[in-house]
């Protein structure tokens, strides 16, 4: 079975732009989150989606952004880069939405913003 | 709001010493508490659970007990091996989906 893919692995953006990111979930699965690793602030919520709705948002501005498909693959979005905005982007996606933390998560895509 | 303090690492052992990992946690109501183990230049992997107070989550040789009096779920091994070499994560999730509170992580490395 595979497991949950995050493409593209690697980028790199300047300030000002702005970047897709896709996560294709575990067949079967529902529900996908997306989570920012960075070694400041570690690892933070973004949000969450279930049945192409999104069922939670975490503290960011709203320049980040997501969506999710019928398909349950999901995308994020952050627009206007800033540097802060360089880290590890990790999606994880559940067979339901709420209240197992039973996350598989992909190996993460890693944006550096110059 | 919720939060989840773990000790800083890194944590350096030999093989087959026993290993402590402390985490404790502040939130309102009864979280599943979780560890979750991300090895070097992979995902997170969840590692165990539990979901109410004085349950014992085990897999692996790992152990850690959901200790509400003291608010902790600290994660136990008795014998590490070089392969246990990774940053572990304690995480909460307080009924609010799959949207979990994550410690700092530890680094933990094992020297043959």
């Amino acid at each position: 079975k595979a497991g949950v893919t995050q493409t593209p692995r690697y980028l790199i953006k300047t300030r000002g732009q702005q970047v897709t990111l896709s996560c294709s979930p575990i067949s079967g699965h529902r529900s996908v989150s997306w989570y920012q690793q960075t070694p400041g602030q570690g690892l933070q919520f973004l949000f969450e989606y279930f049945s192409e709705t999104q069922r939670n948002k975490g503290n960011f501005p709203g320049r980040f952004s997501g969506r999710q498909f019928s398909n349950s693959r999901s995308e994020m979005n952050v627009s206007t880069l800033e540097l802060g905005d360089s880290a590890l982007y990790l999606c994880a996606s559940s067979l339901k939405a709420g209240n197992t933390g039973e996350l598989f998560f992909g190996e993460g895509s890693r944006l550096t913003v110059l | 709001g919720d939060s989840v303090t773990q000790m800083e690492g890194p944590v350096t052992l030999s093989e087959e010493a026993f290993l402590t990992i402390n985490c404790t946690y502040t939130a309102t109501g009864y979280p599943s508490l979780f560890w979750y183990v991300q090895y070097p230049g992979e995902g997170l992997q969840l590692l165990l659970k539990a979901t109410k107070a004085d349950d014992k989550g085990s897999n692996k040789g790992f152990e850690a007990t959901y200790r509400k009096e003291t608010t902790s779920f600290h994660l136990e091994k008795g014998s590490v091996q070089v392969s246990d070499s990774a940053v572990y994560f304690c995480a909460l999730d307080n009924n609010a989906g799959n949207m979990l509170t994550f410690g700092g992580g530890t680094r933990l490395m094992v020297k043959p």
